[in-house]
């Protein structure tokens, strides 16, 4: 199996910019997707692939990736951003198997 | 609207079993696999396993390989996921979610959890 690694928390000031990372060799052979869960909610899908954005989702939102290492990025941060965000990907042993991050709590200041 | 719909909370004492079943509606029940996803209180998204509802077949993670099943019920667009010999660590929110496949503009393909049920609560102790 294979592990993704997450910073545990991140904090931002109102309006600019953070990235959320996300790393692990998973990553290498498959992309990652990341999600955004709020207090007492499920998790919702905020970026797939390597910056695509489900409907709904503000342009504000966008998405990286390079060799182990895939980022989350929140430009022009609101304070309805703050929440936990999850990355994770397929396993890259090959079989049919998922794995997450440990999630990063953001705060906006 | 396309939506998961999961069954209540329970409470169970270690060495019980529990069954979280998680009903889909709004779009073609076999077209798309399900994932089962637990978060114990505080903790982060775990995931443990996935089932095909066209064929049935099933994956799990190896930490809960021997003790979870999944299993569909195509009738009722149905998924349920059974844990068995329950310990308190069990005790978490168990959530469903639909596996997607998006495509982009050079027909990469993509998979990531688009659905989520709304969570089911398992508290176990004695």
């Amino acid at each position: 199996s294979s592990e993704l690694t997450q910073d545990p928390a991140v904090s931002v000031a109102l309006g600019q910019t953070v990235r959320i990372t996300c790393q692990g060799d998973s990553l290498r052979s498959s992309y990652a997707s990341w999600y955004q869960q709020k207090p007492g909610q499920a998790p919702i899908l905020v970026i797939y692939g390597r910056d695509n954005r489900p409907s709904g989702i503000p342009e504000r939102f966008s998405g990286s990736s390079s060799e182990n290492t895939a980022s989350l990025t929140i430009t022009g941060t609101q304070a309805e951003d703050e929440a936990d965000y999850y990355c994770n990907s397929r396993d890259s042993s090959g079989n049919l198997r998922w794995v997450f991050g440990g999630g990063t709590k953001l705060t906006v200041l | 609207q396309v939506q998961l719909v999961q069954s209540g909370a329970e409470v169970k004492k270690p060495g019980a079993s529990v069954r979280v079943s998680c009903k889909a509606s709004g779009y073609i029940f076999t077209s798309y696999s399900m994932h089962w996803v637990r978060q114990a209180p505080g903790q982060g998204l775990e995931w443990m396993g996935i089932i095909n509802p066209h064929g049935g077949g099933t994956s799990y993670s190896q930490k809960f390989q021997g003790r979870v099943t999944m299993t569909k019920d195509t009738s009722t667009s149905t998924v349920n996921m059974e844990l068995s010999s329950l310990r308190s660590e069990d005790t978490a929110v168990y959530y469903c979610a639909r596996e997607n496949s998006y495509y982009d503009s050079l027909g990469m393909g993509f998979d990531a959890f688009d659905i989520w049920g709304q969570g089911t609560m398992v508290s176990v102790f004695s």
